[in-house]
């Protein structure tokens, strides 16, 4: 059974930085794209990050660019999510999703949970 | 990255049928047949429905189906349920390994 299982969420002050983590389960970690979606209290999903299996290659949204980092450890089977200069936009349920199977696949088959970061003085 | 267009809310009666469109551009939708739709209970993480446009993972009802007309995917839920009530999410591949997410559409089951 698949699972993914974020953890790292919480409050943190405008400037500061805070850094996610999603360890997986269930299957070969280290063949699969993974990816962050937030989602701001009462809004929409919104695509963060993503890197490649073998965390050679990341990608951003274009807004969120130079702030956040995606990282990888596939001996840990864990992502990561670096994220800095932190904003009040930024208060959101951060998800952790796999992507599927496919050498091409941009669609998420598997979903955790989700972390909250909250960012408020 | 500009989010693609949902209608804001839909609703139905059970058993009857009910489609949400999904509207992007040439970059995007237009593009690629990578349409994904996603279902989210209130506090609850989304569930993938449909990908590449019209293709539905294991386990997922047939009642659901996806399509696809130039810029414009829909989502079509037919023989409502009250369990079907929820928000759903139209995803779509925008070129350069990054998607886009529409900006929701709550289901109402009247």
């Amino acid at each position: 059974e698949v699972q993914l299982l974020e953890s790292g969420g919480g409050l943190v002050q405008p400037g500061g930085s805070l850094r996610l983590s999603c360890a997986a389960s269930g299957f070969t970690f280290a063949s699969y794209a993974m990816s962050w979606v937030r989602q701001a209290p009462g809004k929409g999903l919104e695509w963060v990050s993503a890197i490649s299996g073998s965390g050679g290659i990341p990608y951003y949204a274009d807004s969120l660019k130079g702030r956040f980092t995606i990282s990888r450890d596939n001996s840990k089977n864990t992502v990561y999510l670096q994220m800095n200069s932190l904003r009040a936009e930024d208060t959101a349920v951060y998800y952790c999703a796999k992507y599927g199977p496919a050498a091409i696949s941009y669609y998420f088959d598997y979903w955790g949970q989700g972390t909250l970061v909250t960012v408020s003085s | 990255q500009s989010a693609l267009t949902q209608p804001a809310s839909v609703s139905g009666s059970p058993g009857q049928s009910i489609t949400i469109s999904c509207t992007g551009t040439s970059s995007d939708v237009g593009s690629y047949n990578l349409v994904s739709w996603y279902q989210q209970h209130p506090g609850k993480a989304p569930k993938l429905m449909i990908y590449e446009v019209s293709k539905r993972p294991s386990g997922v009802s047939n009642r659901f189906s996806g399509s696809k007309s130039g810029n414009t995917a829909s989502l079509t839920i037919s023989g409502l349920q009250a369990e079907d009530e929820a928000d759903y999410y139209c995803c779509s591949y925008a070129g350069n390994n990054i998607v886009v997410f529409g900006g929701g559409t709550k289901l109402t089951v009247l």
